[in-house]
């Protein structure tokens, strides 16, 4: 069946650091690619997504590419804040029913 | 606020009673889901629905478990003799067709 696999975490970085938290999916046919995020005390909201091969998504800084020969979509984001600080989890969602499959998540926490 | 609204936020309950959750769409969104979230992994579909219409179940929803949604709008699950297992986060999640899913703050449920 459809799979993500996501970074461990927690990762902890500064301010302005470089963000990249890897994800790679197994899935038949062709699904589309979510981030989602969760701030403490929040529900999950969609930051960013891509529905075919080379898309970029890109929203709030962040930014992932859906790279269909390495089966990835890793998000990145260059300068990162302490609102940053989140949970966060990749996705995929087969196009037949649109149902979610989620990763294990990646908690981030930014430091001042 | 018009989001997806989830009741109870918390409930405890005691091994071998019954429970029930709520969940109230965003307003004429025809599909409604629901995911179950144990602490450290990322949401597990359980169930959907395409207005009243109870389209797809997952293995992970055991006997014990019903979902319905009577009217195509709101919807609730419950849990029968609950066991120390079902302890978890249920979101639920609805979306327009198949646009994207909103994601309601969840019921988090402790089984003693």
């Amino acid at each position: 069946g459809d799979s993500v696999t996501q970074m461990e975490g927690p990762v902890t970085l500064s301010e302005e650091a470089f963000l990249t938290i890897n994800c790679t999916y197994t899935a038949t046919g062709y699904p589309s690619l979510f981030w989602y995020v969760q701030y403490p005390g929040e529900g999950l909201q969609l930051l960013l997504k891509a529905t075919k091969a080379d898309d970029k998504g890109s929203n709030k800084g962040f930014e992932a590419t859906y790279r269909k020969e390495t089966t990835s979509f890793h998000l990145e984001k260059g300068s990162v804040q302490v609102s940053d600080s989140a949970v966060y989890f990749c996705a995929l969602s087969d196009r037949d029913d649109y149902k979610l499959s989620f990763g294990a998540g990646t908690t981030v926490t930014v430091r001042a | 606020d018009t989001g997806v609204s989830q009741n109870p936020r918390h409930k405890i309950t005691k091994r071998g009673q019954n429970v029930t959750f709520r969940c109230d769409p965003i307003s004429e969104h025809n599909r409604l889901y629901w995911y179950r979230q144990t602490l450290g992994q990322g949401p597990e579909f359980l169930t959907y629905f395409q207005n009243e219409a109870q389209l797809e179940k997952s293995r992970l929803l055991s006997d014990r478990f019903s979902a319905e949604r009577p009217k195509g709008s709101f919807s609730t699950l419950e849990i029968q003799r609950t066991e120390q297992g079902d302890s978890a986060m249920y979101l639920c999640a609805s979306s327009l067709g198949l646009a994207e899913q909103f994601f309601g703050p969840g019921t988090r449920l402790t089984v003693l």
